[in-house]
């Protein structure tokens, strides 16, 4: 069974510009969520969605956002990129509505911001 | 919402020793509890979790005990290796809130060979 796959692994962009974050999850597994991970901040929750829809939300500003296909790869975009932005974007799969089960993680995507 | 607080931040055991990570969790509906370990440069990957109807759980060398009423859990590792080194997160994720997990700030743990 394949993992859970974020591209690209790496993304250099400069200030101002957008970003978009690509995440594949556990085949069969319906929920996606995204966490920023940054040495300061540890492991913040951005979103979650399932079934195409976003079911949390985590306290960041409007220029980020994601979304859900049917097939439940998932995208993160962030808009009007700032240098704080400069992270390791994670995406966890866990497998449905259900609560309580696992969460497993992609790579991630590491965003630099110059 | 809920909050975790994590310690220590830093832990530095000897081989063969063991380490004790401790959270405390604000959120008393919180009824998932997972262990994430992450080496440089890796995803984090879950080494144990625990249920809020379960007291402890043990699975070789790692085990993570819950007190609800203190509002707080701890990881247990023993007979430390150099291949334990690494930052170990501990979260909390509560029903009303999907799978959002709420992470604590993490600990550096090295083992010294």
């Amino acid at each position: 069974k394949a993992g859970v796959t974020q591209t690209p692994r790496y993304l250099i962009k400069t200030r101002g510009q957008q970003v978009t974050l690509s995440c594949s999850p556990i085949s069969g597994h319906r929920s996606v969520s995204w966490y920023q991970q940054t040495p300061g901040q540890g492991l913040q929750f951005l979103f979650e969605y399932f079934s195409e829809t976003q079911r949390n939300k985590g306290n960041f500003p409007g220029r980020f956002s994601g979304r859900q296909f049917s097939n439940s790869r998932s995208e993160m975009n962030v808009s009007t990129l700032e240098l704080g932005d400069s992270a390791l974007y994670l995406c966890a799969s866990t497998a449905g509505g259900g609560l309580n089960t696992e969460a497993f993680f992609g790579q991630g995507t590491r965003l630099t911001v110059v | 919402g809920e909050n975790v607080e994590q310690h220590p931040s830093t832990l530095s055991v000897q081989e063969g020793d063991s380490a004790v990570i401790k959270c405390t969790y604000s959120d008393s509906a919180s009824n998932y509890f997972p262990w994430y370990k992450q080496e440089l440069g890796k995803r984090p990957q879950l080494i144990i979790d625990i249920r809020s109807n379960v007291g402890e759980k043990k699975d070789q060398r790692i085990a993570v005990t819950l007190n609800k009423t203190a509002k707080h859990f701890s990881l247990h590792i023993t007979e430390t290796q150099p291949e334990d080194s690494a930052v170990y997160f501990c979260a909390a994720r509560t029903m009303e809130y999907g799978n959002k997990l709420v992470f604590g700030a993490g600990t550096i743990l090295r083992v010294k060979s």
